[in-house]
């Protein structure tokens, strides 16, 4: 069974940093594109960014708002997606998904910008 | 970015009555390499989403044949045959065709 755990949310201020992690399970995580998806407080989903697999060039893309601030990477030998998100701005606070390129989800990991 | 549009936002229906629910893109899905990178999503109240169709009309594993895709270029349909308690929520569409993939608004289905 494919399973996909968050964490690393939390409370932050505007202008912070934060990384979320994302431990996957049950499926050969190297061969996998992986991406992370968020949705603000009671709003739609937004994607954020995906990393293809190091067969694939193991390249990243980025949607424009986070663009810059984001940055996505893997460690295969750890079966671990990170989200490094800096210069946080308030509408960037949501649940954080990671998801593998669609098909299966993680419960998510709420992060919040506030002063 | 490609917009995605659903119609209706909001869709009460009666238990055992069909639903359906339409997208439509601000740019054809059809890709390069021929297929159309349209998928339908299903998200519970309080829950992560789930994909239920994948390429327009290929439904994910485990999703029940009441649910049907359709559709082509840039107008495109979830059909639920029946709608059942367990089938509340939003519905989002989305298209991984053009970078970034991006959602519709969804629609939230409700029992009249």
């Amino acid at each position: 069974e494919v399973q996909l755990v968050e964490s690393g949310g939390g409370l932050v201020k505007p202008g912070g940093s934060l990384r979320l992690s994302c431990a996957g399970s049950g499926f050969t995580f190297s061969n996998a594109w992986m991406s992370w998806v968020r949705q603000a407080p009671g709003k739609g989903l937004e994607w954020v960014g995906r990393i293809k697999s190091k067969t694939d060039g193991g390249t990243t893309d980025y949607a424009a708002p986070v663009e810059g601030r984001f940055t996505i990477s893997r460690d295969d030998s750890k079966t671990t997606l990170y989200l490094q998100m800096n210069s946080l701005k308030t509408e960037d606070t949501a649940l954080y998904y990671c998801t593998t390129d669609g098909r299966d989800w993680g419960q998510g990991t709420l992060v919040t910008v506030s002063s | 970015d490609v917009v995605m549009t659903q119609s209706p936002l909001s869709l009460p229906v009666t238990l055992g009555q069909p639903a359906s629910i339409s997208c439509r893109s601000s740019q054809s899905l059809l890709y390069s390499d021929g297929n159309t990178y349209l998928n339908w999503f299903q998200q519970r109240p309080g829950q992560s989403p789930r994909r239920l169709i994948y390429k327009v009309s290929n439904r994910d594993s485990g999703v029940p044949d009441k649910f049907t895709g359709s559709g082509s270029g840039t107008d495109f349909t979830l059909k639920i045959s029946r709608v059942e308690a367990e089938d509340v929520g939003v519905y989002y569409c989305m298209q991984g065709t053009h970078w970034p993939p991006t959602f519709g608004q969804g629609t939230k289905v409700e029992i009249k």
